[in-house]
């Protein structure tokens, strides 16, 4: 699968938009793009999951360029509740369905 | 709350010791993923099972090996315990198979181990 790079950490207010974007230049055909976010000492938890385009659903905004090279993921007006790593995996179409996390994104929100 | 349930939450144990750690997936789900997070090595995949068949490997070390039992709750056995395995075990379930394209992974709260 594809590897993915994402910025190590990122700092944002309360209220604002945050935009984490990732790189994955060798996405293949049939690979999809998916983020997960992850509490401290609990399990990950789907956010978002899209192919290309534009994606959104109560939680959060996946844009997808058509080289499908990078994804972005939008969180609008974060609270401090959204304090979280975010993790960027190309996921297969079709075949394996483990899941290959990087060192994703912390993401700290400031009151 | 995901629906998938891991006990226990903590173990602590000793080096060379042997445990077991328990997995129910979320109700009507066929596969079953333990991973593995550490600080060192972040979140790895050891092993997927779906509906009692082991479907894929990924870095399990061969002291540690899983079952999926007839309903479908999963058993992660570690043995020969170093201290190198403390870590915090994930387990995940899914109802998709392989004609998919969509596969949203529910994770358990985790057990956390510590080799003393």
């Amino acid at each position: 699968l594809a590897k993915t790079t994402q910025p190590i950490s990122m700092d944002s207010y309360e209220g604002q938009e945050v935009n984490i974007t990732c790189s994955h230049n060798n996405i293949a055909t049939n690979d999809y793009i998916t983020w997960y976010q992850q509490f401290p000492s609990q399990g990950p938890r789907f956010i978002i999951q899209g192919y290309k385009t534009k994606v959104t659903n109560e939680v959060a905004s996946l844009f997808i360029p058509a080289d499908r090279k990078s994804s972005t993921l939008s969180l609008p007006r974060v609270s401090l509740s959204d304090t979280a790593v975010y993790y960027c995996l190309v996921t297969s179409g079709a075949g394996s369905y483990q899941l290959t996390f990087g060192k994703g994104t912390k993401l700290s929100v400031i009151p | 709350d995901s629906g998938v349930t891991q006990t226990p939450k903590h173990l602590i144990t000793a080096t060379g010791q042997r445990v077991t750690l328990r997995c129910s997936p979320r109700s009507g789900d066929l596969s079953v993923y333990w991973y593995q997070q550490s600080l060192d090595q972040g979140l790895q995949f050891l092993i997927q099972y779906y509906n009692g068949e082991e479907r894929a490997k990924g870095n399990i070390l061969e002291r540690f090996s899983a079952q999926q039992f007839p309903d479908l709750h999963s058993e992660l056995n570690l043995s020969s315990l170093e201290l190198g395995d403390s870590a915090l075990y994930f387990c995940a379930s899914s109802a998709r198979q392989a004609d998919t394209l969509y596969n949203e992974q529910f994770f358990g709260p985790g057990t956390r181990l510590t080799v003393l």
